[in-house]
């Protein structure tokens, strides 16, 4: 079947400028995740939704992030008034309960560059 | 604060050798532990995990990890290295099932790099 699937694979962006990225998890799967991930720095969490409950914000790192998702399925992860630091590959992972939370299954993930 | 340690940065064994990647937590109870590997340009693959019961869990593509509890650690093992393995490996620690937080925290990785 269908894997977590992310758009766009790179973005190139002015600093300053807001950019989106996408999430399409693996169908059925009620909990979602972004990570980022910075050279040097591993993984960092970033946000948890699961079913229908408050979303989980506690690692986004500023307010110029922010994340939704609609319909229980698609997520969008925005960063606005993007900085250089902000570049990094952002990941995206979902998982089902039956299968346990925590067997999380990744797309391949969004290259971010701001210049 | 749960942590996740990877000491070793690179690591570089000859096709056949055996491979041995450290891993060691700090979690206030029992910890889900988990391995993923990272192929260059790709997203992550879970290798295996580690939830309760036999300390040693297998994985997929030969690997297999040992959970040591006294030792806080959960070291990736495999008896004989392919070529194909050349990846980043991060190891991964989660609160307990249906905890509030789903996320996990993951070590910083280990680049292993397979000599011919």
């Amino acid at each position: 079947g269908a894997g977590v699937s992310q758009s766009p694979s790179n973005k190139v962006t002015e600093k300053g400028k807001d950019v989106e990225l996408r999430c399409d998890p693996i169908s059925g799967h009620t909990a979602l995740y972004w990570y980022r991930q910075s050279l040097g720095q591993g993984l960092e969490f970033l946000i948890y939704f699961q079913g229908n409950s408050a979303p989980d914000k506690s690692g986004l790192p500023s307010d110029r992030f922010s994340a939704e998702r609609t319909g229980g399925s698609v997520s969008t992860l925005t960063i606005q008034r993007t900085q250089q630091e902000d570049s990094a590959v952002y990941l995206c992972a979902s998982s089902s309960r039956d299968r346990g939370l925590y067997e999380q299954y990744f797309g391949p993930g969004t290259r971010l560059t701001v210049t | 604060a749960q942590s996740v340690t990877q000491p070793d940065i690179h690591i570089t064994v000859s096709e056949g050798a055996s491979l041995e990647l450290r891993c060691n937590y700090s979690y206030g109870a029992t910890p889900y532990l988990f391995w993923y590997v990272q192929s260059p340009g790709q997203g992550l693959q879970l290798l295996l995990k580690y939830f309760s019961g036999d300390t040693l869990v297998q994985g997929i593509k030969g690997f297999e990890a040992e959970f040591k509890r006294s030792q806080s650690s959960f070291n990736l093992r495999k008896p004989s290295v392919h070529w194909s393995d050349a990846a980043e490996y991060f190891c991964a620690v989660g609160a307990a099932y249906g905890g509030s937080q789903g996320n996990l925290i993951f070590g910083k990785g280990t680049k292993l790099s397979v000599k011919p």
